[in-house]
């Protein structure tokens, strides 16, 4: 069951350069979304999210764009750095708060692979 | 910069063994979770904590997993009897008011 989708496994691109990393989701319910990168052998480190209320929120060099209508969100990095290799993964989630305080189960992609070349 | 401690990094049990792992959450916030991540696909959500009761799980979340917050800092996931398939990183989070979780190293589990 993918609700959350990431279709390219891996992106390599050159120092400098924009990289852009796509997620497509299929349930409506979803209106919380976040970037995580993680390294080997590491967690995830959040990066930035975005609510269903907004299209696009900004910090520093990472930018994230929502695409309601067409379930689909992206994470634009400019410049990319060496550093920012690792593999970028979309999270979702269904903001339902109930009787005991809410839940905010996190539903992830499988990752992308960043690769930024020097 | 305040963040999500997990012992042990790397545990290696034998199948039908019973294994704990511990997790110290950032200190003020209030929701708990474990996700893990099986070798080679996605991290998995199991279980969210919020107000010493779980408030969500996952139908990987059977009843040979168990959570626990038994002294207010640490947070545990315990697993009675281990299963081959349970191999896997597993992650404690936590998260605050601002929504984000942040979530811990992650402690590699090996069952033999």
């Amino acid at each position: 069951d993918q609700q959350v989708k990431q279709n390219s496994p891996s992106l390599s691109v050159q120092e400098g350069r924009i990289s852009i990393l796509n997620c497509d989701y299929t349930n409506s319910m979803f209106d919380y979304f976040l970037w995580y990168k993680k390294y080997p052998a590491e967690g995830p480190t959040f990066l930035i999210s975005i609510s269903s209320i907004k299209d696009k929120n900004e910090d520093g060099r990472f930018t994230v764009f929502l695409n309601k209508s067409a379930k689909h969100l992206s994470l634009h990095i400019v410049p990319s750095q060496p550093g920012d290799s690792a593999v970028y993964f979309c999270a979702a989630s269904a903001r339902i708060w109930g009787a005991q305080g809410g839940s905010e189960k996190l539903v992830f992609g499988k990752g992308t692979k960043l690769t930024v070349n020097p | 910069e305040p963040e999500v401690t997990q012992t042990p990094s790397h545990q290696v049990t034998q199948m039908g063994q019973e294994v704990i792992l511990r997790c110290v959450p950032i200190s003020n916030h209030l929701y708990f979770y474990w996700y893990r991540q099986i070798l080679g696909q996605k991290v998995e959500f199991l279980v969210s904590f919020y107000n010493n009761e779980i408030s969500e799980k996952s139908e990987i979340f059977d009843d040979q997993f168990s959570v626990e917050r038994p002294d207010g800092s640490n947070f545990t996931l315990k697993i009675r009897s281990t299963k081959l398939e349970d191999s896997a990183m597993y992650f404690c989070a936590s998260k605050g008011v601002t929504g984000e979780l942040f979530f811990g190293e992650g402690s590699r589990l090996t069952v033999l």
